[in-house]
C-alpha cells in the first residue's frame, strides 16, 4: 500500500516558470490538502479538497492553482514561480465519514526558485 | 478550531518519560486534540487523538485535563528516534474538511 505519494521529490525552477506538483493517493480518501512548510516554521494550508470536483483556498493561496478530476489525485500548479515560493511542499489524505481519523501526509517536496 | 500554544523547545534523556503540554483554553466541546509530529522535515505523522478520555496506544498516551483546556502527551520511553517537532492542534472530527491548523510545534531532542 502507497499510501500518498508526491513527485518529484526535488525540483529546481527558475522565477516565472510553470510547473505541477503531482500528489496521488490509493486509499479512496475524500480529502485532501495541499500544505507549504518554510524553513523553522509550521505547515500552511495551501489548498484543500473535499472530493472530485471540489476545491477551496487555505490560508496561503496566492500563486497557487488546483484542481481534482479524480479521487486518488490532487496537483498543484505553479503558474509563474516566484523566489518566495521556495518550500517544502506537502500533500495529505483523509477519509472522510469514519470520525475522527488522521491524516496521512506523503514525503513531501522540495522545491527551489532562482 | 481553537488555537493551541506550546512550549518552542524540550530536552529529554533517553529512555526517560517526555511529557509535552499544550494548552487550548477555546476548545469548542466536539473539537478533538490530535497530535502530529515531523522528523527531519519528513511529512507529518500522526500519533494519537482523543476528546475528554485519556488515551493511549502503542506510540503515546494523551491526558487531557478535567475542563479540556489543556493536554499532555506522554511518550513513556523516549529514544534518539523521537527528537522530532510535535505539534497539538484542535479540530472538529465528524464531518469536517479534513483541514489542520498547525502552529510552530514543540521541538523535542532526546539526548543520550
Amino acid at each position: 500500500n502507497a499510501g500518498v505519494t508526491q513527485t518529484p521529490k526535488f525540483q529546481v525552477l527558475k522565477t516565472g516558470q510553470s510547473m505541477t506538483l503531482q500528489c496521488a493517493q490509493d486509499m479512496n480518501h475524500e480529502y485532501m490538502s495541499w500544505y507549504r512548510q518554510d524553513p523553522g516554521m509550521g505547515l500552511r494550508l495551501i489548498h484543500y479538497s473535499v472530493g472530485a470536483g471540489i476545491t477551496d483556498q487555505g490560508e496561503v493561496p496566492n500563486g497557487y492553482n488546483v484542481s481534482r478530476s479524480t479521487t486518488e489525485d490532487f496537483p498543484l500548479r505553479l503558474l509563474s514561480a516566484a523566489p518566495s515560493q521556495t518550500s517544502v511542499y506537502f500533500c495529505a489524505s483523509r477519509a472522510r465519514w469514519t470520525g475522527d481519523t488522521e491524516a496521512f501526509f506523503g514525503q513531501g517536496t522540495r522545491l527551489t526558485v532562482v | 478550531d481553537a488555537k493551541t500554544t506550546q512550549p518552542t523547545s524540550m530536552d529529554c534523556a533517553e529512555g526517560r518519560a517526555a511529557n509535552l503540554p499544550c494548552n487550548h483554553s477555546t476548545i469548542s466541546g466536539n473539537e478533538y486534540v490530535y497530535w502530529y509530529r515531523q522528523i527531519h522535515s519528513q511529512g507529518p505523522q500522526y500519533i494519537i487523538h482523543g476528546l475528554k478520555n485519556n488515551e493511549t496506544n502503542e506510540m503515546a498516551s494523551l491526558i487531557i485535563t478535567e475542563d479540556r483546556k489543556s493536554s499532555t502527551l506522554i511518550l513513556p520511553h523516549a529514544t534518539l528516534r523521537d527528537t522530532a517537532v510535535y505539534y497539538c492542534i484542535v479540530r472538529v472530527a465528524s464531518g469536517n474538511t479534513g483541514k489542520l491548523i498547525f502552529g510552530q510545534g514543540t521541538t523535542l531532542q532526546v539526548k543520550p
